[in-house]
């Protein structure tokens, strides 16, 4: 099983409509999660870290689920500005994130 | 908000030549990463750092690469004798304190094309 799996889309989301996808992890062990958000050619940038069971930033919703080792976002009033690809990131070894290929979300007008 | 840098953001290079990427982390924080991603792959790991020296290392990270902080500031990750396969987007990050519990946050990048 790799390290973490997403499906990458892309998700073609209409303008202010609700968006969620998933990602699997491999490592039981982890304790907390990331989301990260990329646009094309850019650097990963924190959008939301997930300690505990979920957590919730605005329009952004992060779930977790250690029985079944997933982690979801949800993007509500989906904005043009969120067309960008989302990375669910997970700590492994000593201090490496293991990141997925990303989910890839188009907002379209 | 204070940043990651890396220079230079774009880097051309001959086969075979070595290049040295440059990284000033943010200040305060204490453990510093190089990450690498090939055009239209994920993301990967090559190497952590801390206390001046490497605390992990992925099998991408062999003989032909090094990592340094030569001075209070800079974190720099060479590479010796550049190949085709090397042209990716360079990634370096920080964070204040190691764990899984500790975010990262990346420098805007440097492009390294190998011709």
């Amino acid at each position: 099983r790799k390290e973490v799996e997403q499906d990458p889309g892309p998700f073609n989301v209409p303008e202010g409509a609700t968006v969620a996808f998933n990602c699997t992890y491999s490592n039981s062990a982890s304790q907390s999660f990331f989301w990260y958000r990329q646009d094309c050619r850019k650097e990963p940038k924190l959008l939301m870290s997930v300690y505990s069971s979920g957590n919730e930033d605005g329009r952004f919703t992060a779930q977790l689920n250690r029985a079944s080792q997933y982690i979801s976002l949800l993007i509500r009033d989906s904005k043009l500005s969120d067309s960008a690809t989302y990375l669910c990131v997970a700590p492994y070894g000593n201090n490496r994130l293991a990141f997925g290929k990303g989910n890839q979300v188009v907002v379209i007008p | 908000e204070p940043e990651v840098t890396q220079t230079p953001s774009h880097q051309v290079t001959q086969m075979g030549q070595e290049v040295i990427l440059r990284c000033v982390p943010i200040s305060n924080h204490l453990y510093f990463y190089w990450y690498r991603q090939i055009l239209g792959q994920k993301v990967e790991f090559l190497v952590s750092f801390y206390n001046n020296e490497i605390s992990e290392k992925s099998e991408i990270f062999d003989d032909q690469f090094s990592v340094e902080r030569p001075d209070g500031s800079n974190f720099t990750l060479k590479i010796r004798s550049t190949k085709l396969e090397d042209s990716a987007m360079y990634f370096c990050a920080s964070s204040e304190d190691r764990g899984g519990g500790q975010p990262q946050h990346f420098g805007d990048g440097t492009r390294l094309s190998i011709l």
